[in-house]
């Protein structure tokens, strides 16, 4: 049991270049989220899934676009990087739709992100 | 809007308590969130409260809600060189599964 998965763990872009950020889980959760964390920010939701085939905007979502390919999995896309998307990307899930502690979120060890 | 405030930073000495202060903004939140991120590392959940309690206890760990206020407060009792982390309380959003975290509070612990 992996839990939450992230490739890859670092990068580096130039600006204008497109990537795609991977994420997977074995928890069999429902929701799935992307978050970036920039220092004295803490966590902003940029996008989230509730179920599989759906996704919804989070805070700050200009810039990317995100699909939720299957139950397991929820890719992050830059289509055309900014260095203001110099950040770190969290991927997070959760058990439900709902509340209580199924709303507890799993964290993704994250992927650092430098655009040049 | 939805806002989570914390302090930066806190800094004690190994032995003894430290106290991690969030306050939030929804009062409709069922549930609030205390996580931890080692460096490097993503977040993991260290404990959570409902919203009807005052108070929970964890081992180490005493979690305090003031309803009221809107003020939560996490107190690691016997503080650890590794509870050296970044402390984030969260809050749900508007009743549903999506969560509004803190800036983090980053907790230095000294020998």
């Amino acid at each position: 049991n992996a839990g939450v998965t992230q490739t890859p763990k670092f990068q580096v872009l130039k600006t204008g270049q497109s990537m795609t950020l991977q994420c997977a889980q074995d928890m069999n959760h429902n929701s799935m989220y992307w978050y970036r964390q920039d220092p004295g920010m803490g966590l902003r939701l940029i996008y989230y899934s509730a179920s599989e085939g759906t996704t919804d905007k989070g805070e700050v979502p200009n810039g990317y676009n995100v699909s939720r390919l299957n139950k397991r999995e929820f890719s992050l896309r830059l289509e055309s990087a900014a260095p203001s998307q110099t950040s770190v990307y969290f991927c997070a899930s959760s058990a439900a739709a709902g509340r209580g502690p199924s709303e507890t979120q799993y964290f993704g060890p994250g992927t650092r992100l430098l655009v040049l | 809007g939805e806002d989570v405030e914390q302090s930066l930073f806190l800094s004690v000495r190994e032995g003894d308590s430290s106290v991690i202060n969030c306050t939030y903004t929804d009062s409709s939140s069922t549930y609030l969130y205390w996580y931890k991120q080692e460096p490097g590392a993503g977040l993991q959940l260290l404990t959570y409260i409902f919203s009807n309690m005052d108070m929970k206890q964890d081992q180490r760990l005493t979690v305090l809600l003031n309803k009221k206020d809107k003020h939560l407060s996490l107190r690691i009792a016997d503080t650890q060189t590794g509870d050296s982390a970044i402390y984030f309380c969260a809050e749900s959003y508007s009743n549903t599964d999506k969560l509004i975290f803190g800036t983090g509070t980053r907790l230095q612990v000294f020998p």
